[in-house]
């Protein structure tokens, strides 16, 4: 069975400066895929960014830049120039590439807090 | 833009007692599933259905609980004799995939029903 593993459970960052949140995983496939997901306060979970495990090119939307080792199975993202509105929970997650396994499997979180 | 939308929103009720709980996913998504998230972790998988097809299930739903969709529209997840672990955030996620094209599924997520078993 798979696993993610976030082994941060909060973390801070100055306004403005650059922080890495680190996720790990456990699997026996070669197919999968890698997300990064974004709870505030307000409990909705946002998409921030998605890595397909066959790309080798490291997955980037805008401030927001992953560093993904499939070797080592590791798949940490970077948050550049944090702002405020980044203060949130972030949830790392797997999804395998098999058609009959579509739900995602979550670690158990970050929690992100950005300092002014 | 309608994303996926959840109702309620929170439900309170007695141990003992049934609820459901209703998710309309995005317009012509044809993937829906349902998960479970307690405070301080990650959310669990609980079902998915693609169209009207319930595909999968996992072992965290146990028989009081059950998910239907028949139109392939919006789902209804129903809890029966609710017990005080049942407490926790609900959360409805909807995608779309073409044929078999598996590499499209990327989930869009509710606000969630908080449930609270007294």
């Amino acid at each position: 069975a798979q696993t993610v593993t976030q082994s941060q459970p909060e973390m801070s960052v100055q306004e403005a400066e650059t922080v890495t949140l680190s996720c790990t995983y456990d699997t026996s496939e070669s197919d999968y895929y890698l997300f990064w997901y974004k709870q505030p306060p307000s409990r909705q979970m946002i998409l921030v960014i998605r890595q397909e495990a066959y790309k080798q090119q490291n997955a980037t939307e805008n401030r927001f830049s992953v560093n993904f080792q499939k070797a080592a199975k590791s798949f940490s993202l970077k948050i550049s120039d944090s702002q405020l509105g980044d203060a949130a929970m972030y949830f790392c997650a797997y999804r395998s590439a098999r058609g009959s396994q579509g739900n995602l499997i979550f670690g158990k979180g970050t929690k992100l807090s950005v300092k002014p | 833009d309608t994303g996926v939308s959840q109702d309620p929103r929170h439900k309170i009720t007695k141990r003992g007692q049934n609820v459901t709980f209703r998710c309309d996913p995005i317009s012509e998504h044809n993937r829906l599933y349902w998960y479970r998230q307690t405070l301080g972790q990650g959310p669990e998988f609980l079902t998915y259905f693609q169209n009207e097809a319930q595909l999968e299930k996992s072992r965290l739903l146990s028989d009081r609980f059950s998910a239907e969709r028949p139109k392939g529209s919006f789902s209804t997840l129903e809890i029966q004799r609710t017990e005080q672990g049942d407490s926790a955030m609900y959360l409805c996620a909807s995608s779309l995939v073409w044929g078999s094209g598996d590499r499209t599924d990327t989930q869009y997520f509710g606000p969630g029903t908080r449930l609270t078993v007294l």
